[in-house]
């Protein structure tokens, strides 16, 4: 596509439940990202995907996060039993490869847990 | 992991003024990028510079690799301008600098 498409823009989940964020990349990047957002913070990184190669999963806050990528395009980033403290604006990111290029920004999905 | 320091935390200014932001980082990069935050929350790619001098009309930006440390210049700002600033070497992102542009 012509850029990073992530969705849904908004998600209002209750504690406890499971939520799935999904983001699709731009066409031919092989590298992916996924940041979390809090309020009036910077970003801290999650994870990165980097072509069929095992993914950089150090940035994941606890064993409740998870992500995959499919087929090497669209990623899931998959919340269990979510806390309050998990509210913030989730954001994806893709580039061409990991390392000396250029990363793009989709949107956002702006999680809040009730 | 990298650590990325950036200064100063705030900054205001008046509309017209100059300003020059600093990235400070640990580790060696071949990847460093500029972005700034609306106040919509939207990531702008300003520069991706890992080494040498890029000018984007109003805006330049200066990374000195082996000195581990970037520049970002903002000239005749604008209110615009308003937002927060990020460096980001390696995709690891700095706290900003949260710039405030008075009409």
């Amino acid at each position: 596509g012509a850029g990073v498409s992530q969705s849904p823009s908004n998600k209002v989940t209750e504690k406890g439940k499971d939520v799935e964020l999904r983001c699709d990349p731009i066409s031919g990047h092989t590298a992916l990202y996924w940041y979390r957002q809090s309020l009036g913070q910077g970003l801290e990184f999650l994870i990165y995907f980097q072509g069929n190669s095992a993914p950089d999963k150090s940035g994941l806050p606890s064993d409740r996060f998870s992500a995959e990528r499919t087929g090497g395009s669209v990623s899931t980033l998959t919340i269990q039993r979510t806390q309050q403290e998990d509210s913030a604006v989730y954001l994806c990111a893709s580039s061409v490869s990991q390392g000396s290029t250029e990363a793009f920004f989709g949107q956002g999905t702006r999680l809040t847990v009730v | 992991g990298i650590q990325v320091e950036q200064s100063p935390p705030d900054l205001i200014l008046q509309e017209g003024a100059n300003s020059t932001l600093r990235c400070n980082f640990s580790d060696s990069v071949n990847n460093l990028q500029w972005f700034h935050q609306n106040p919509w929350g939207q990531l702008i790619n300003l520069f991706y510079i890992p080494s040498g001098t890029k000018q984007n009309g109003r805006l330049s930006a200066t990374t000195v690799a082996t000195e581990r440390y970037s520049l970002l210049y903002i000239s005749s700002s604008q209110t615009t301008d308003s937002g927060v600033y990020f460096c980001a070497p390696k995709y690891i992102f700095g706290t900003g600098t949260r710039l405030k542009v008075l009409a």
